[in-house]
């Protein structure tokens, strides 16, 4: 089971681009990445998903270097709202442990 | 995208009771649904996964008797914790992941407090 590490906590301003880096060393030749974003009181939400190199959509971007040993989510000019726990997860479809969640990196968007 | 839903967002019941919470997966057929508690400014720790028609497979330490897990359809799991005590109290949070692909969905969570 691949663990991740993440910050712990990241401060940003409104409108900056932040960047928040998992490391996997661990990860398996099957494992995607996958990040998702909690608010309090709230299941975690799906981000984004990917394999390698770069993945974006409307709300992010995710870049995979070749070995795959960290991945870096990306979000554009962030806003309050964005303030959020993001976790990184690692995992296959076949694995029973897929989604074992790290600490997590709590972002916190100042004005 | 995939919606999965749990009910009751929040319950109270009294120490020694038995509560349900039902997670489903709404526009899906969920194989394996799992379920997670959360403490508080911690992050969710995994208890069980719940494949439907078999058993589920608990974590260690998580006591199999106590949270009963039921994956009857492919649509609908429940988590039962019999005899709750207050330090049951929690949030519950169930996910799903359908045949294809390997995005997890995740419920609302469900608050559960133990008086």
């Amino acid at each position: 089971l691949a663990k991740t590490t993440q910050p712990i906590s990241m401060d940003s301003y409104e409108g900056q681009e932040v960047n928040i880096t998992c490391s996997h060393n661990n990860i398996a030749t099957n494992d995607y990445i996958t990040w998702y974003q909690q608010f309090p009181s709230q299941g975690p939400r799906f981000i984004i998903q990917g394999y390698k190199t770069k993945v974006t959509n409307e709300v992010a971007s995710l870049f995979i270097p070749a070995d795959r040993k960290s991945s870096t989510l990306s979000l554009p000019r962030v806003s309050l709202s964005d303030t959020a726990v993001y976790y990184c997860l690692v995992g296959d479809e076949g694995s029973a442990r897929q989604l074992t969640f790290g600490s997590g990196t709590q972002l916190t968007v100042l004005p | 995208g995939a919606v999965v839903s749990q009910h009751p967002s929040w319950v109270i019941c009294k120490s020694g009771t038995s509560v349900k919470i039902e997670c489903r997966s709404l526009d899906f057929q969920a194989t394996t649904m799992f379920w997670y508690r959360q403490f508080p400014k911690q992050s969710l720790m995994l208890m069980a996964t719940s494949n439907e028609g078999s058993k589920a497979t608990y974590e260690q330490g998580v006591e199999k008797d106590k949270f009963l897990i039921n994956h009857a359809s492919l649509t609908l799991s429940t988590l039962t914790v019999t005899s709750a005590h207050p330090e049951d109290s929690s949030f519950y949070i169930c996910s799903a992941s359908s045949f294809s692909g390997n995005t997890i969905y995740f419920g609302e969570g469900s608050w559960l407090t133990v008086v």
